[in-house]
């Protein structure tokens, strides 16, 4: 069962800011929220996580609402490098869990 | 490049011949995961070892498919009497264990056609 929905694609001008949502309304309190991307021909890649705390790091930042109830990804000038596939994932962060995608937001950056 | 690497990228084979898939992953990442993607989805788990022990497999790992991860090392999958629906990217992944904040480090995969 899927513990994410996200949008099945988006566009965004280059230069602008990217944001991309993500609902998870079951989230557990001790489920965080992943971000992974996944250029085509390669496998994915780790950007950033967090549990209910906003997170910034040197790729993207994670926004978090209070009932982490939902969440939102920003890239914040996006290039067209940025094209991708956006996989958000909720998952326990310690033990024997795996990460399970889903099908992602497939981003698309206009020149 | 200290990534994780797969080989081969690409194997074309006819249906019912066996293959195998090598994974090299990060040195001093202890566990190492196999998942499966086909067009259009996400990733799918297959399995995982924590060094050399193989400590969960997928339903979608049928009696065709095995892995090893021999020495804790570098890791196969192999996959015996392939049938068409087994064609899909073969993707491997490795993280050092920690309690929390695991990231996964995936390669590129492996991509198998069956004819």
């Amino acid at each position: 069962d899927a513990k994410t929905t996200q949008p099945t694609s988006m566009d965004c001008a280059e230069g602008r800011a990217a944001n991309l949502p993500c609902n998870h309304s079951t989230i557990s309190g001790n489920e965080y929220v992943y971000w992974y991307r996944q250029i085509h021909s390669q496998g994915p890649q780790y950007i950033i996580h967090g549990l209910k705390n906003n997170e910034t790091n040197e790729m993207a930042s994670l926004i978090i609402t209070e009932d982490r109830k939902s969440s939102t990804l920003i890239l914040p000038h996006a290039t067209l490098r940025d094209t991708a596939v956006y996989y958000c994932i909720v998952r326990v962060d310690f033990g024997n869990e795996k990460l399970t995608f889903g099908t992602g937001t497939r981003l698309t950056i206009i020149p | 490049d200290t990534g994780v690497s797969q080989n081969p990228r690409h194997k074309i084979t006819k249906r019912g011949q066996n293959v195998t898939f090598r994974c090299d992953p990060i040195s001093e990442h202890n566990r190492l995961y196999w998942y499966r993607q086909t067009l259009g989805q996400g990733p799918e788990f297959l399995t995982y070892f924590q060094n050399e022990a193989q400590l969960e497999k997928s339903r979608l790992l049928s009696d065709r498919f095995s892995a090893e991860r021999p020495k804790g090392s570098f890791s196969t999958l192999e996959i015996q009497r392939t049938e068409q629906g087994d064609s899909a990217m073969y993707l491997c992944a490795s993280s050092p264990r920690q309690t929390t904040n695991e990231k996964l480090f995936f390669g590129s995969g492996t991509q198998l056609s069956v004819l």
